[in-house]
């Protein structure tokens, strides 16, 4: 089962924050964050595992809560170049399954 | 330089006719995954395998077959391809099973066009 995003799409003005959020039904080894840009592959944000520890992105940061099962990644400052659409991906036994994913749109 | 390459970017077939889409990595990965992208579906696995000889099925497995020969390798296989396979198509690998600690790396997909 699909893990659920939310919001579906954000407008942001260069300079302003976002919080994208991913919400999992079932349990998760970890959770992935990608972002695409339009014709491209998906490319690797952040990835956060059990016990709290980060791997990824220095200026995206990200939050797991093991106990509910939900993650948040939070743009801040936000540049053109974030604009794409951003996917969580919950990471179980032997899959990883991906959220629909959140459309984030900077303008300036 | 590490990648994963799919072949072909684009195709465009006829209802009915086997198609093959290649993968290939050269990080020696153990897990390799196929997703199809559909606007407003987000990444939907298709299949997925943990090591040379070893697949199972995603989410999405109808219509769909694939091998796991090499571990380098794997292919997907349309035997009968139908409209509504129509899709936008990414290969993935990881070093570790189901990407639990390590990153998915992407090809560059292929966009199949079944008419």
């Amino acid at each position: 089962q699909q893990p659920v995003q939310s919001p579906q799409a954000v407008i942001l003005r260069e300079g302003e924050d976002a919080v994208i959020n991913c919400s999992s039904s079932k349990a998760l080894y970890s959770v992935h964050w990608y972002r695409q840009k339009h014709g491209e592959a998906p490319v690797f944000l952040m990835i956060l595992l059990k016990g709290g520890e980060q791997k990824g992105h220095e200026k995206i940061s990200a939050s797991f809560n093991e106990k509910k099962q939900q993650s948040s990644l939070y743009l801040t400052a936000s540049q053109l170049s974030y604009s794409g659409t951003y996917f969580c991906g919950g990471a179980g036994s032997y899959q990883l399954t991906f959220g629909k994913g959140t459309k984030l749109s900077v303008i300036p | 330089e590490a990648q994963v390459t799919q072949n072909p970017r684009y195709l465009i077939t006829v209802t009915g006719k086997k198609l093959t889409v290649t993968c290939s990595q050269n990080m020696n990965h153990e897990y390799m995954s196929w997703y199809r992208q559909d606007p407003g579906l987000g990444l939907r696995q298709i299949y997925y395998s943990m090591n040379v000889e070893v697949t199972d099925k995603g989410d999405v497995p109808e219509g769909y077959k694939v091998s796991r020969k090499e571990k380098r390798n794997f292919p997907l296989i349309l035997e009968s391809p139908s409209p509504n396979q129509t899709s936008l198509y990414f290969c993935a690998s990881s070093l570790d099973r189901g990407a639990r600690v390590t990153e998915a790396f992407f090809g560059q997909g292929t966009r199949l066009t079944v008419v």
